[in-house]
C-alpha cells in the first residue's frame, strides 16, 4: 500500500459529461502529480500541484482542471468528456518538489471509461 | 525528443534466469534522477529502484539492480533469478531539475511488456 488513496476505482460516463476524481496524498506529502495513462500516448504528466499552487503542467486539455486543498488532498475535473479520454488516470505524491531523487508513491489509479 | 526512450515493448524470459530491460535517457540537466517502476496486470505502480545521477555505484534493491552508464546515457535494470510474478509492464523514469525545463516531474518511458515463461 503506497499511502495513496484514489476514488472512485472506476467510473463509466457518458460524452460530454462532467466527472471528479478524488485524491488524498500520503500523509506529509506537500506535491500531488497527475498522470493519464492510455494505449496510444502512455503515462502522460498532467499537472503538478505544490502545498496548493499549481507548479508545473504537462499535456492537460483546457477541458481538464485540478485543484490541491488546504488539507492536500486534490481533484481532477474533467468536463465535456469525449471518447479518447477514456484511460488510468493516476495520483502520485511526493515530500517535497524540488529533488531530483524522490520518488513518487502512486494510488491505485481511477479507470475512467467513457461511453 | 523522446526523453526516455525503451527499445523493447516486450520481452520474454524464463523463470530462474536473468533478463536486462533497456533504457537510454536524454537531459542537459547535471543533477537527475533515474526510476524503475513496475506495473502489474492489477495496475498499480510499484517503484522498484532509483539511481542519482551522481551516484558512483550501481543501484540495487534485492534481485534489481540498476546498470547505469552515465557517458551512454543508459539506465538499465537488470532483474536475476526471475519469477513468476515479475510478469508485468516495466516502465524507466527521469526526474530532471528546475533546469531542465521540467520542473521536477517524473517522465516515464513508453514501458516494456516483460513476461516470465515457466
Amino acid at each position: 500500500d503506497s499511502g495513496v488513496t484514489q476514488t472512485p476505482k472506476h467510473l463509466i460516463t457518458a460524452t460530454g459529461q462532467r466527472v471528479t476524481l478524488r485524491c488524498s496524498p500520503r500523509s506529509g506529502d506537500l506535491s500531488v502529480y497527475w498522470y493519464q495513462q492510455s494505449l496510444d500516448q502512455g503515462l502522460q504528466f498532467l499537472i503538478q500541484y505544490y502545498n496548493g499552487e499549481e507548479r508545473a503542467k504537462g499535456n492537460i486539455l483546457e477541458r481538464f482542471s485540478a485543484q490541491q486543498f488546504p488539507d492536500l488532498h486534490s481533484e481532477l475535473n474533467l468536463s465535456s468528456l469525449e471518447l479518447g479520454d477514456s484511460a488510468l488516470y493516476f495520483c502520485a505524491s511526493s515530500p517535497l518538489r524540488t529533488a531530483t531523487n524522490e520518488k513518487l508513491f502512486f494510488g491505485s489509479g481511477t479507470q475512467l471509461s467513457v461511453l | 525528443a523522446q526523453k526516455i526512450t525503451q527499445t523493447q515493448p516486450g520481452m520474454f524470459v524464463q523463470e530462474k534466469e536473468a533478463v536486462t530491460l533497456d533504457c537510454t535517457y536524454d537531459t542537459s540537466d547535471q543533477s537527475y534522477g533515474l526510476f524503475w517502476y513496475k506495473q502489474p496486470s492489477s495496475g498499480e505502480m510499484i517503484f522498484l529502484i532509483y539511481q542519482g545521477s551522481y551516484d558512483e555505484q550501481n543501484a540495487t534493491e534485492g534481485r534489481y539492480s540498476l546498470n547505469f552508464q552515465k557517458a551512454r546515457k543508459s539506465a538499465n535494470l537488470v532483474i536475476s533469478a526471475s519469477q513468476l510474478g515479475d510478469s508485468a509492464m516495466y516502465f524507466c523514469a527521469m526526474r530532471e531539475g528546475q533546469s531542465g525545463g521540467s520542473n521536477y516531474k517524473l517522465t516515464f518511458g513508453k514501458g516494456t511488456l516483460l513476461t516470465v515463461n515457466p
